[in-house]
């Protein structure tokens, strides 16, 4: 059955450092999408990055990139230069081929960003 | 802004009672999803609509329904309430060809 994994409750960084938040995967298709979302306390839901399973090159967004490693299933984003703003739960998400993008979801990693 | 708009932003009701979610997809989205965040199960798809039809179901219970209009927004009803119920309601909008999901920024429900 297809599920995400996010094995980090909780995670702190320094202003201006890099993260990485993990994210492992499972699915036998072999078309499928990877998505990131933030969810600051406020509670939207915000679209941050996008990997399609053909995708060659790893994906990127400003301070965003998605590290892409397809042979051991992790799809993990990674945060340039952190920011106090960047304070809020991160979710991993997938579509599979055949689910009409209806999202699978991890439970989240709550990232604190200390100045 | 996702430029996907749900109201109300917050809803407090009780037990027993029906409350409607509403959402507007972005300009030119044909295709509304909807998913509940509740703390006990995370988040998760309920119901799929594409140009006014329904395209997919999750995990809806059969006390929810939703329903999309030709001007193409969509509303999730939800009756005899029930404190479980109690979860933050998401309304997401892709744009056609695209794998992309955009959100609105929920409606928290709350059951007393």
């Amino acid at each position: 059955a297809q599920k995400i994994t996010q094995t980090q409750p909780g995670m702190f960084v320094q202003e201006k450092e890099a993260v990485t938040l993990d994210c492992t995967y499972d699915t036998s298709d072999q078309s499928y999408g990877l998505f990131w979302y933030k969810q600051p306390s406020s509670g939207e839901m915000i679209f941050l990055i996008y990997q399609g399973s053909y995708d060659e090159q790893n994906a990127t967004e400003g301070r965003y990139s998605l590290n892409f490693q397809k042979a051991r299933k992790s799809a993990n984003l990674v945060i340039s230069a952190s920011q106090l703003g960047d304070s809020a739960m991160y979710f991993c998400a997938m579509t599979y081929a055949g689910n009409n993008r209806k999202l699978i979801w991890g439970l989240g990693t709550s990232l604190a960003v200390n100045p | 802004d996702s430029g996907v708009t749900q109201t109300p932003k917050h809803l407090i009701t009780a037990t027993g009672q029906r409350v409607t979610l509403r959402c507007s997809p972005r300009s030119g989205d044909l295709s509304v999803y909807w998913y509940q965040q509740s703390l006990d199960q995370g988040l998760q798809f309920l119901i799929q609509y594409y140009n006014g039809e329904e395209r997919a179901k999750g995990n809806i219970l059969e006390r929810f329904s939703a329903q999309q209009f030709p001007d193409l927004h969509s509303e999730l009803n939800l009756s005899s309430l029930e404190l479980g119920d109690s979860a933050l309601y998401f309304c997401a909008s892709s744009p056609r060809g695209s794998e992309k999901l955009f959100f609105g920024s929920g409606t928290q429900l709350s059951v007393l």
